[in-house]
């Protein structure tokens, strides 16, 4: 497995503002991904953060809310722009690691809530 | 297109069994389990590659029958740590990386 973390833990923003969250592993990584889980609910495929090129989204997510940068293979970012309380929400990256069988791992999460 | 699990909670006593279902509408081409504890993300259990082929964690093991499109995960004498939410994932389409989740299936087990 790797080590993952993401910054910030948890943030309580205003409507409107954006944040960024970040997410670095301690291994070489394939594949990065950027989930979302609202509340009681399942995981859903935000985009595949890609490295030096532009990340690829699900249906149902943009990039001018949601852009992504990877400018190396251990670290991400997702920004959430102009917030609104429906993007209250624990965002999370994944990642598969090298010469694993597709096996994925998740970091510890990013709550957010916005007022 | 989502995997289907079922049931959508089950509750248990300490050392009973249970089995969690994952089906899908699509050729799969691998099944990822996953356990979620409430407030923590979740943690990879296993991954299924090949179709009739079972892998085991502790005393959690799971099928995989590539005909049928389903897969199951099987906790054999269950303990407390096993409570939480128990995803499958599968990929939407080809080998991508690309999991697409199940709803869930919140396993409690009581003493």
């Amino acid at each position: 497995s790797a080590v993952i973390s993401q910054k910030p833990s948890r943030d309580i923003c205003q409507r409107g503002t954006s944040l960024t969250i970040q997410c670095q592993v301690d291994s070489q990584v394939t594949m990065m991904f950027w989930y979302r889980q609202q509340p009681g609910q399942s995981l859903t495929l935000i985009a595949t953060a890609n490295q030096g090129s532009e990340a690829t989204y699900e249906s149902g997510f943009v990039i001018d809310k949601f852009p992504i940068s990877r400018p190396n293979l251990t670290f991400s970012t997702l920004t959430v722009s102009n917030m609104s309380p429906e993007d209250s929400s624990i965002y999370l990256c994944s990642v598969v690691l090298s010469g694993s069988n597709y096996e994925q791992y998740f970091g510890p999460g990013t709550r957010l809530t916005v007022t | 297109q989502q995997p289907v699990q079922s049931p959508q909670a089950v509750i248990l006593r300490e050392g009973e069994d249970a089995v969690i279902n994952c089906s899908s509408s699509k050729a799969l081409y691998s099944v990822h389990w996953y356990r979620q504890k409430h407030g923590e993300a979740p943690v990879f259990l296993m991954i299924l590659l090949k179709g009739g082929e079972q892998k085991g964690h502790e005393k959690i093991s799971a099928s995989f029958n590539e005909k049928k499109q389903q897969s199951s995960l099987y906790l054999t004498a269950s303990q407390l740590s096993y409570s939480g939410t128990y995803f499958c994932g599968t990929y939407g389409s080809g080998n991508t990386g690309k999991l697409i989740f199940g709803q869930g299936t919140t396993l409690q087990v009581k003493p």
